[in-house]
């Protein structure tokens, strides 16, 4: 069964910090992962797709990394701002599913000054 | 400009009751998508649509069903409300080819009284 494991569920940090937010999945055969940002109240935003064939996307202050062979992929924040504060889902996307998409349940951030 | 819109944002309505939820993209996208968002914040797709395929996640009840007047625009027909259809639904485009990026609309939150 695809699934998309995210950690940590939600996280605070101070202003000016760096964190890193962890996905583990499952999705297999592997087409495509990407993270999105959802503000409350608000839809999803794509911030970075990467394909099997790379390893690291930056996207501004967001660097996010997959590893294919073990499955992971992790989003960095690097000098955190208040307007980071939000979810963040990682979605799997799999070569067989057509059009559909696996969602991690998401990390809240919460980004205090 | 808004890229994929959804009205209304707000539906509150009473249990067995019959509710359209509206969704229109003017990216120029081949493909549009249902998903639902419960309380734990879970994203679940429940139609992958184009006008050639109507994709179903199984677990949808039949109460369920997507409408396509044209490539533009997919609405979302509920019949019979029950509490538990109580969430926010985001509907979503992309071009079926490529990366398949999806574009989401801002969501419209559903509560069944």
């Amino acid at each position: 069964k695809n699934q998309v494991e995210q950690s940590p569920q939600s996280l605070i940090i101070l202003e000016g910090k760096n964190c890193t937010l962890q996905c583990n999945y499952t999705v297999s055969p592997f087409s495509n992962l990407r993270w999105y940002k959802q503000d409350t109240g608000r839809g999803p935003v794509s911030l970075t797709i990467m394909t099997f064939s790379e390893n690291t996307k930056s996207n501004g202050r967001y660097t996010a990394t997959l590893d294919a062979d073990t499955k992971q992929s992790s989003l960095h924040i690097t000098a955190s701002q208040l307007s980071d504060s939000a979810s963040y889902i990682c979605v799997v996307k799999s070569v067989n599913a057509g059009n559909m998409l696996t969602f991690g349940g998401g990390t809240r951030l919460m980004v205090k000054p | 400009d808004t890229a994929v819109s959804q009205t209304p944002k707000y539906l509150v309505t009473q249990m067995g009751n019959d509710k359209s939820i509206k969704c229109e993209q003017n990216l120029g996208h081949d493909t549009m998508y249902w998903y639902k968002q419960d309380s734990k914040k879970f994203l679940k797709i429940m139609f992958s649509y184009n006008n050639k395929e109507l994709i179903i996640n199984e677990t949808v009840p039949n109460r369920f069903s997507p409408k396509s007047p044209d490539k533009a625009h997919l609405n979302l027909h509920i019949n019979s409300l029950e509490l538990g259809d109580s969430a926010v639904y985001f509907c979503a485009s992309s071009q079926v080819a490529g990366l398949n990026e999806q574009f989401f609309g801002p969501g419209t939150r559903l509560t069944v009284l």
